[in-house]
């Protein structure tokens, strides 16, 4: 039961456009919610994180935006850069209290590539 | 840099045999957390800990056991290597923020078993 789905494989975009990753879960107790990015033969780095009272959370050209009915959240870069090609993981946890000891469920990852 | 050491960053072994994974932080953080990444899956929790001696199980735990006998250093085991334990092992750290818990990662660990 994969409760964080990231249904795109791959995306491909030109630099300076925009990059919009998606992430759907199906868990409603999910109540803090991440994105991170990793390159090869590197560790996942934290980019941005959005609490569920919240629906969007910015920091410079990232934004977070999410969806509670839909269980969908989204990443947007803009303007996209070459160095920002890598994957991409959201993931979700249900810390509400602190009864999770900080868990985190994982989407699959997205491979986002920027084209010069 | 969340001052996060794995060792080694690769090994290859073989099937049967034993093999342990160390995870070393020097930020004295509470919550530790091993990974585990395949392609197709993004990373799952193997073992976590809230602190020392206190562990328990993630979502792929079978073969695997952990220790944390210091605050800055948590191990993972493989008691019996299997081919399906092949795989990139990563350590993460839990740092509570406003509304969440935000984990930082070590570089991890590529563990081939023959």
């Amino acid at each position: 039961d994969q409760q964080v789905k990231q249904n795109s494989p791959s995306l491909s975009v030109q630099e300076g456009r925009i990059s919009i990753l998606n992430c759907d879960y199906t868990n409603s107790m999910f109540d803090y919610f991440l994105w991170y990015k990793k390159y090869p033969a590197e560790g996942p780095t934290f980019l941005i994180s959005i609490s569920s009272i919240k629906d969007k959370n910015e920091d410079g050209r990232f934004t977070v935006f999410l969806n509670k009915s839909a269980k969908h959240l989204s990443l947007h870069i803009v303007p996209s850069q070459p160095g920002d090609s890598a994957v991409y993981f959201c993931a979700a946890s249900g810390d509400a209290g602190g009864t999770s000891y900080g868990k985190l469920t994982f989407g699959q990852g997205t491979i986002l590539t920027v084209h010069p | 840099d969340a001052g996060i050491t794995q060792s080694p960053r690769h090994k290859v072994t073989e099937t049967g045999t034993p093999v342990t994974l160390r995870c070393h932080q020097t930020e004295n953080h509470r919550y530790m957390y091993w990974y585990r990444q395949d392609p197709g899956h993004g990373l799952r929790l193997i073992h976590y800990s809230y602190g020392v001696k206190d562990t328990d199980k993630g979502e792929v735990s079978d073969g695997y056991s952990v220790s944390r006998s210091k605050t800055e250093d948590f191990l993972l085991t493989l008691e019996s290597a299997t081919s399906s334990q092949t795989s990139v092992y990563f350590c993460a750290i839990g740092t509570p923020r406003q509304g969440g818990n935000i984990q930082y990662f070590g570089a991890g660990t590529r563990l081939s078993v023959l």
